[in-house]
């Protein structure tokens, strides 16, 4: 079992492009979480899937943040118009019964915005 | 969500034992006790979970006071690779709030 996978490990991007990183869970597992990590912040929940079906996105930025998860393999966390406040590592987790309560987290995407 | 406090940090040597505090003094008698722990690089990991009393697997022990409001993670034989950030996280085992939310866990030093 690889684990969640996510790519890029590092991204690089200019202030006002778009970014968009990617995930793909443990096969079988139903839910798929998204989070940020920055050292001011802490670890702050973003939104998660269940069976595909978005659920909660209360942690979300209301604007330039989108999340999908078009197919059980793979979801996407795209941000447009990345600011510097946008820097920050991306984790995605996975869940086997989607109840959210044992997560299996990738190594995440470090984001940096310059 | 019960919100939790545990020290900011703590520092240990090689060997010993380390017991990582977690009060949850408003946990509801639906919620259960989690331990997630994270190394640098790396998502956080699953360690342990626990309603009552002690559960112990092959990585730690939970200790969970009679009143549940308060836990200890013991973590026996530390080593260098123990050196982490402890999460201690109170939820609906039933899931119904879905996510999991982080605080800022306790900072596990290990010196040789």
């Amino acid at each position: 079992n690889a684990g969640v996978i996510q790519t890029p490990r590092h991204k690089v991007t200019g202030k006002g492009q778009e970014a968009t990183l990617w995930c793909e869970p443990i096969s079988g597992h139903s839910a798929v979480f998204w989070y940020r990590q920055t050292i001011v912040q802490g670890l702050e929940f973003l939104t998660y899937f269940r069976n595909q079906a978005p659920i909660d996105d209360s942690g979300m930025p209301k604007e330039r943040f989108s999340a999908q998860m078009p197919n059980q393999s793979h979801s996407t966390l795209k941000i447009q118009s990345t600011q510097p406040q946008d820097s920050a590592v991306y984790l995605c987790a996975s869940s086997l019964r989607g109840n959210g309560n044992t997560l299996y987290f990738g190594e995440g995407s470090r984001l940096i915005v310059v | 969500l019960a919100k939790t406090t545990q020290p900011p940090s703590m520092e240990a040597y090689e060997g010993q034992e380390v017991n990582v505090s977690c009060s949850h003094t408003n946990i509801a008698t639906s919620e259960y006790i989690y331990w997630y722990r994270q190394v640098p690089h790396q998502g956080p990991q699953f360690i342990i979970q626990g309603y009552k009393d002690y559960v112990v697997n092959e990585v730690a022990s939970l200790f969970i006071s009679a009143d549940r409001k308060l836990s200890t993670l013991s973590l026996p034989w530390v080593s260098l690779r123990d050196a982490a950030v402890y999460y201690c996280i109170v939820t609906d085992r039933a899931g119904n709030t879905g996510k999991l939310i982080f605080g800022l866990g306790t900072t596990l030093q290990v010196q040789p």
